[in-house]
């Protein structure tokens, strides 16, 4: 069974700052995506980032990076110059090509302090 | 274009009563999920829809939930009898296919009193 695990509940960071949010899973698939959703405060779910596992390079939009390392099944995300509008639950999500089914770690709550 | 629409926002509802939720996804999206996401923790999923077939339903509680995708677009979620512990958002989304990015609704708090 595919598995997402991410074992930081909650971080804080300062405004300007860099944090990393760290992701684990697990699969015997070879090929598989892997995504990195936010959601604010009662607002809806957005996608942050995407990586496909067959791309040895990492994805980068804007201010967010992840650092892919296949070998580990590690997916960590990087928010640079993070911002107050950066507070939010983030979760890290894994589709496999086999089973197709969308699955969620159980999410980081991150706090940006001014 | 038009997101993900769901319906209603907010219900409450009694123990042993039943409730529907609807989910329009985006035009031409052939994979559509239902979620449920208790206060606190990650979106479960409960079923996938590939256009109007189900890819997997392996944590729908089939006693009492169900669901619907008519002529594989619009969605229903029902829960028939409803319990406490069904308190929860229900999400929708929708992608193109697996692997695409998948764009949610903004849900439907259900409170199950």
């Amino acid at each position: 069974a595919q598995t997402v695990t991410q074992s930081q509940p909650e971080m804080s960071v300062q405004e300007a700052e860099t944090v990393t949010l760290s992701c684990t899973y697990d699969t015997s698939e070879n090929n598989y995506y892997l995504f990195w959703y936010k959601q604010p405060p009662s607002r809806q779910m957005i996608l942050v980032i995407r990586q496909e596992a067959y791309k040895q390079q990492n994805a980068t939009e804007n201010r967010f990076s992840v650092n892919f390392q296949k070998a580990a099944k590690s997916f960590s995300l990087k928010i640079s110059d993070s911002q107050l509008g950066d507070t939010a639950m983030y979760f890290c999500a894994f589709i496999a090509g086999g089973s197709e089914k969308l699955v969620f770690g159980k999410g980081t709550k991150l706090t940006v302090n001014p | 274009e038009a997101g993900v629409a769901q319906s209603p926002r907010y219900k409450i509802i009694e123990k042993r009563q039943s409730v529907a939720f609807w989910c329009n996804p985006i035009s031409g999206h052939a994979t559509l999920y239902w979620y449920q996401q208790i206060l606190g923790q990650g979106p479960k999923l409960l079923i996938q829809f590939q256009n109007n077939g189900v890819v997997d339903d392996s944590q729908l509680p089939k006693d009492r939930f169900s669901a619907e995708r008519l002529k594989g677009v619009d969605s229903t979620l029902k829960i028939q009898p409803a319990k406490l512990e069904d308190s929860a958002v229900y999400l929708c989304a929708s992608s193109w296919g697996p692997g695409a990015e998948a764009f949610f609704g903004q849900g439907t708090r259900l409170t199950v009193v």
